[in-house]
């Protein structure tokens, strides 16, 4: 089965620093990469995708993430942070077969103002 | 812009009761999937349904949990008989292609 890794649980920044959110995956062949976002008490809102192409992905609400094969990685970074960027975020990859997701345990955002 | 629907948003139930969760995916998606989160922890794939069938399901989903669609419209989740371990956030989700998914807000479960 696949995993997916999001390293830091909690992250805090102050409001109008960097968002870095950290994603690995464990896969031999590249998955499709995917961040979630989930406001409180609401589902989950896809923020951006990675499937082919391009590796740097833009997505919403000036969140980017960069698909890095030699890393395994897909970080999530927003170069300031604003106080409604708080919430959970999970990363998430699915193989370009079959249509299962695997999700992380997600990193709680914090901007403190 | 098109939303997957979810009803309930709160449903609390007795253990060993069954209970239904209904979603209403986008109209024109033709991949359906059921997922769960239990509080503090990841989102679980339970099942994911195309062409009115189950094409993939976890060991979560087991004979308890079944899935249905009706009517062409709703898909719904049935567990035949509550536990308490089986107290979670239960998403809903749609595709059109089978990539990314657009999830409902959730039906929180708790069996008491």
């Amino acid at each position: 089965a696949q995993s997916v890794t999001q390293l830091g649980s909690h992250v805090s920044v102050s409001e109008g620093a960097l968002v870095l959110l950290r994603c690995n995956y464990s896969s031999s062949v590249p998955p499709y990469l995917f961040w979630y976002v989930q406001y409180p008490n609401q589902g989950l809102q896809l923020l951006l995708k990675y499937t082919t192409g391009a590796t740097l992905v833009k997505g919403i609400n000036g969140f980017e993430a960069e698909f890095k094969k030699s890393e395994t990685s897909f970080h999530l970074t927003k170069p300031s942070a604003h106080m409604s960027d708080a919430a959970e975020y999970f990363c998430a990859v699915r193989m370009n077969t079959g249509n299962q997701f695997y999700f992380g345990t997600g990193t709680s955002l914090t901007v403190i103002p | 812009e098109p939303e997957v629907t979810q009803t309930p948003s709160h449903q609390v139930t007795q253990m060993g009761q069954e209970v239904i969760l209904r979603c209403v995916p986008i109209s024109n998606h033709l991949y359906f999937y059921w997922y769960r989160q239990i509080l503090g922890q990841k989102v679980e794939f339970l099942v994911s349904f195309y062409n009115n069938e189950i094409s993939e399901k976890s060991e979560i989903f087991d004979d308890q949990f079944s899935v249905e669609r009706p009517d062409g419209s709703n898909f719904t989740l049935k567990i035949r008989s509550t536990k308490l371990e089986d107290s979670a956030m239960y998403f809903c989700a749609s595709s059109l292609r089978g990539d990314g998914y657009t999830f409902g807000s959730g039906t929180r479960l708790t069996v008491v």
